[in-house]
C-alpha cells in the first residue's frame, strides 16, 4: 500500500485522443504534483495544488490540463498530445509545503502513438 | 541549467562491493532528500538531511549533508542485489521553494 494510487498503470493512445490519469492519495495530504518523468533526465515538476489550488504551472503545454476537485484527487486531462510526451507521468503528495517529503505513486506509463 | 549534478550516471558493481553516489550543486538547500526508484514503481523517501554536516545510517546506506549544505552523498557498504535501483537526490530551496531533483544515478548490483 503506496498511500498514493495512480490509474491507469500503462496507456496507448493516438496523437488525437482524449484520456485522463487519474490519482488518489490516502494519506491526508494537502498537497498534491504532477511529475513527468523522461528517461536520462531530471524530474520534471508540471503542476503543484495546495489545499486544492493551482499554485505551480511550470510552463506545461496546454494540452495538458489538471484538475484537482479535492485534496485527495488530482487528474492530468490530456489532448492531442505528441511522441515526445511519452513518459512515466508521476503523481505525489506531501503534508502541506512544496519542498516537504514526497510519497510518489508507481506511475502512469504513457505512450503517444 | 542542471541545479544538482549526480554523479556517476550509471553503475555497475559486483555483491558485496561498496559504493558512492555524488549529489553536487552550487546553491545551498535547507535540506535534502533521498528516494530510490525501482523498475515499475514510483521513488520512495529514504531520507532527509537538514543540517550542515549531518550523517544519517539506514542500515548499509549512510548518508552526508556537506558542511556548506551544497552537497550531499550517498555511501553503500556490500551492496546487495537488492539494492539496484535508481538513486534520486533532491533538494529543497527555503519554504516556499519547490523540489529540484537531480537526474538520478542507476545503480546494479550483480549476485
Amino acid at each position: 500500500e503506496t498511500g498514493v494510487t495512480q490509474t491507469p498503470r500503462h496507456l496507448v493512445m493516438g496523437m488525437t485522443n482524449k484520456k485522463s490519469l487519474k490519482c488518489e492519495q490516502h494519506l491526508g495530504h494537502n498537497a498534491m504534483y504532477w511529475y513527468k518523468q523522461s528517461a536520462k533526465k531530471p524530474l520534471e515538476l508540471m503542476f503543484v495544488y495546495n489545499f486544492k489550488e493551482q499554485t505551480e504551472n511550470n510552463s506545461v503545454p496546454s494540452r495538458f490540463s489538471p484538475e484537482c476537485p479535492n485534496s485527495s484527487h488530482l487528474f492530468l486531462h490530456l489532448h492531442t498530445l505528441q511522441p515526445e510526451d511519452s513518459a512515466l507521468y508521476l503523481c505525489a503528495s506531501s503534508q502541506d509545503r512544496v519542498n516537504q517529503p514526497q510519497h510518489f505513486g508507481d506511475g502512469t506509463r504513457l505512450s503517444i502513438l | 541549467t542542471q541545479l544538482l549534478e549526480q554523479s556517476p550516471q550509471f553503475l555497475s558493481i559486483q555483491e558485496g562491493e561498496n559504493l558512492t553516489v555524488y549529489c553536487n550543486s552550487s546553491s545551498v538547500f535547507s535540506s535534502l532528500q533521498w528516494y530510490r526508484q525501482e523498475p515499475g514503481e514510483g521513488p520512495v523517501l529514504l531520507v532527509t538531511v537538514v543540517t550542515g554536516g549531518e550523517v544519517k545510517k539506514l542500515k548499509r546506506l549512510t548518508f552526508q549533508f556537506g558542511d556548506a549544505r551544497k552537497d550531499s552523498s550517498l555511501h553503500i557498504t556490500a551492496a546487495q542485489p537488492g539494492d539496484t535501483g535508481l538513486y534520486l537526490c533532491a533538494g529543497a530551496r527555503g519554504q516556499g521553494g519547490k523540489l529540484i531533483f537531480g537526474q538520478g544515478t542507476e545503480l546494479s548490483v550483480k549476485p
